[in-house]
């Protein structure tokens, strides 16, 4: 257990809806990134934030916003959903966004139908 | 932009032999830092070992090491004595050094190598 937890663990929707991740980052992390896994993709880096700031941003489409709260838990939000989003997303947390070594939540598993 | 590639889709190897997972790198930069991470069939993402590029010295961690050559931009992963938990999917990864600062500290990944352990 990396310490790391993500919510829901599964997510089944409809093209077209809007859905919310939830990560919490390990405790006393400030830095936290999402990923996208996919398998035409790979695993693509999405967006990292660092004590509620973003600090650098991949290959996140327009339609995903995402944000970190005061508590440092982090939210991605996936909207106008379309096929092609289904994927595993990650969190991942590390102390700072100097710290070289992330620790991986569980993923959620996004179906979109 | 950096990238990461492992040319090996899958590999196999008998339960207590050993094993060499390849991965190879392109970068400009002098100082990175390199990852190899598992991921099981749970899709959880296990950090394997790390390896600093300005550091000489293969990283060990118990039965994994890895051979890093910085000139050859290689980083291979050995892992011996291979036990049935060792099959997974693994992932290099390459993170470099936050210059420019805007640049965050993301993770580049290879493609995977899927490793299968046979009794």
């Amino acid at each position: 257990d990396s310490g790391v937890t993500q919510t829901p663990k599964h997510l089944i929707t409809a093209t077209g809806q809007r859905v919310t991740l939830r990560c919490s980052p390990r405790s006393g992390d400030l830095s936290v990134y999402w990923y996208q896994q996919s398998l035409d993709q790979g695993l693509q880096f999405l967006i990292q934030y660092y004590n509620g700031e973003e600090r650098a941003k991949g290959n996140i489409l327009e339609r995903f916003s995402a944000q970190q709260f005061p508590d440092l838990h982090s939210e991605l939000n996936l909207s106008s959903l379309e096929l092609g989003d289904s994927a595993l997303y990650f969190c991942a947390s590390s102390v700072s966004w100097i710290t070289d070594t992330q620790y991986f939540g569980p993923g959620t598993r996004l179906t979109v139908l | 932009a950096q990238t990461v590639t492992q040319s090996q889709p899958e590999m196999s190897v008998q339960e207590a032999e050993t094993v060499t997972l390849s991965c190879t790198y392109d970068t400009s930069e002098s100082d990175y830092y390199l990852f190899w991470y598992k991921q099981p069939p749970s899709r959880q993402m296990i950090l394997v070992i790390r390896q600093e590029a300005y550091k000489q010295q293969n990283a060990t961690e118990n039965r994994f090491s890895v051979n890093f050559q910085k000139a050859a931009k290689s980083f291979s992963l050995k892992i011996s004595d291979s036990q049935l938990g060792d099959a997974a999917m693994y992932f290099c990864a390459y993170r470099s050094p936050l210059t420019p600062p805007s640049s965050g500290s993301r993770l580049t990944f290879g493609e995977g190598t899927q490793l299968t352990v046979n009794p």
